[in-house]
């Protein structure tokens, strides 16, 4: 069964500050997904990597896929009050028969 | 439809009692999926559907839990004799086609089972 850990799994960070999570996991998957998550809603998705090594921006957000394709990273430059939230990230195996979420990682943005 | 529509949004009801829970998936999207979130954690797969077939029902917690799509859309979560354990957050998640597609989210409903 593939798992993926999720650190630090609470950030609570003044606004202005840089931030990164963590998306780890023993498994290679064949992509990566980042979602957001507001209580009382679904998650949305945020990013989807795919290819090894690859970074994609998004606005102040930074994803990276590593090059074994087995974490992740985001990194966000100069947090906002407006980024509080539930950070996810999920993947699925080479062989599309698993799909699996982490814990997550509950950033709070303090004005 | 414009997103993907669950229904009830909160569902209350007695240990032992059954409950049913609705998903209207994004029109055209292939693949369905169930979750369940409990307070403070990511979501957990409870089953998958690619079009009417029920591909995946693995994470189903016990035999009292039951998925359908039978016309390949709409679907409904069933709980018989629901516990206090079966308190969570039912996610149900669409996407155009297979795993690996990007998931569109309802809001869930949330079930208190007393």
């Amino acid at each position: 069964t593939q798992l993926l850990e999720q650190s630090p799994q609470f950030l609570s960070i003044q606004e202005g500050e840089n931030l990164t999570v963590y998306c780890n996991s023993s498994s290679v998957f064949s992509s990566l997904q980042w979602y957001r998550q507001e209580p009382g809603e679904g998650p949305v998705l945020l990013v989807t990597v795919v290819t090894g090594g690859e970074v994609k921006k998004l606005k102040r957000l930074t994803f990276q896929f590593g090059d074994a394709r087995k974490d992740s990273s985001l990194h966000i430059t100069a947090a906002q009050p407006g980024d509080t939230g539930l950070y996810l990230c999920a993947g699925g195996d080479n062989y599309g028969q698993n799909f699996v979420f982490g814990p997550g990682t509950r950033l709070s943005v303090l004005p | 439809g414009a997103g993907v529509s669950q229904s009830p949004r909160y569902k209350v009801a007695k240990r032992g009692q059954d409950v049913a829970l609705r998903c209207d998936p994004i029109s055209g999207h292939v693949s369905l999926f169930w979750y369940q979130q409990a307070l403070g954690q990511g979501p957990e797969f409870l089953t998958y559907f690619q079009n009417e077939a029920q591909l995946d029902k693995s994470g189903l917690p016990s035999d009292r839990f039951f998925a359908e799509r039978p016309e390949g859309s709409v679907s409904t979560l069933k709980i018989q004799r629901t516990q206090q354990e079966d308190s969570a957050v039912y996610l149900c998640a669409s996407s155009l086609s297979g795993l690996n597609q990007p998931q569109h989210f309802g809001d869930g409903t949330r079930l208190s089972i007393l």
